[in-house]
């Protein structure tokens, strides 16, 4: 049973251009929830995180947006440059003072140049 | 600041086998989890430990086990390796505060495979 869905594995854009990347909870214990980026043989680097207490949380050309109803995240990275090319993952926690993170499978971002 | 540090980087293994994989923290962390990447299952959360207790423990089978010294460093230990347990070993370190979130850094990992 997979708590967190990234259903596109991989997307392909534009540099310049806008790319948008989709994650979907299922559990509603889920209270915050981070985007790493991952570059072959690193480990997963923070990008940017929300508590499920906003909408919305920027940082630079980073954005990520809540929807609790539907318990869906988007993160948006504005504009695209060929240096965000990796795979993202969506991450989960449910409770303050937890480490347990549960991630979606990851969704691999191309930037043409 | 140095980063979180895991050695070996790469592990070959036999079926049978144990290993001990090691990770540093970064300093003043005190919070350590461990997170196994499979191509077919992405990232799956194994331990944490804070303080050199394990807090929290996700759903593998008891061949694999943790620790945590009073410096802050983990080991974790599979025994009995399998074929399937070939993977991605990854450690992330985390400061402490029990009423607010912190993000997670992560080290390069372990890549361990199994013959």
């Amino acid at each position: 049973d997979q708590q967190v869905k990234q259903n596109s594995p991989s997307l392909s854009v534009q540099e310049g251009r806008i790319s948008i990347l989709n994650c979907d909870y299922t559990n509603s214990m889920f209270d915050y929830f981070l985007w790493y980026k991952k570059y072959p043989a690193e480990g997963p680097t923070f990008l940017i995180s929300i508590s499920s207490i906003k909408d919305k949380n920027e940082d630079g050309r980073f954005t990520v947006f809540l929807n609790k109803s539907a318990k869906h995240l988007s993160l948006h990275i504005v504009p695209s440059q060929p240096g965000d090319s990796a795979v993202y993952f969506c991450a989960a926690s449910g409770r303050a003072g937890s480490y347990q993170l549960t991630f979606g499978k990851g969704t691999k971002l191309s930037v043409i140049p | 600041k140095a980063g979180v540090t895991q050695t070996p980087r790469y592990l070959i293994k036999t079926r049978g086998q144990q290993v001990t994989l090691s990770c540093s923290p970064i300093s003043g962390h005190r919070s350590v989890s461990w997170y196994q990447q499979t191509p077919g299952q992405g990232l799956q959360f194994l331990f944490e430990y804070f303080s050199e207790t394990q807090r929290n423990k996700g759903n593998f089978p008891g061949r694999f086990s943790g620790r945590q010294f009073s410096n802050s460093r983990s080991e974790m230990n599979v025994s009995t390796l399998e074929l399937g347990d070939s993977a991605l070993y990854l450690c992330a370190s985390s400061l402490v505060a029990l009423s607010s979130y912190n993000e997670q850094f992560f080290g390069p990992g372990t890549r361990l495979t199994v013959l």
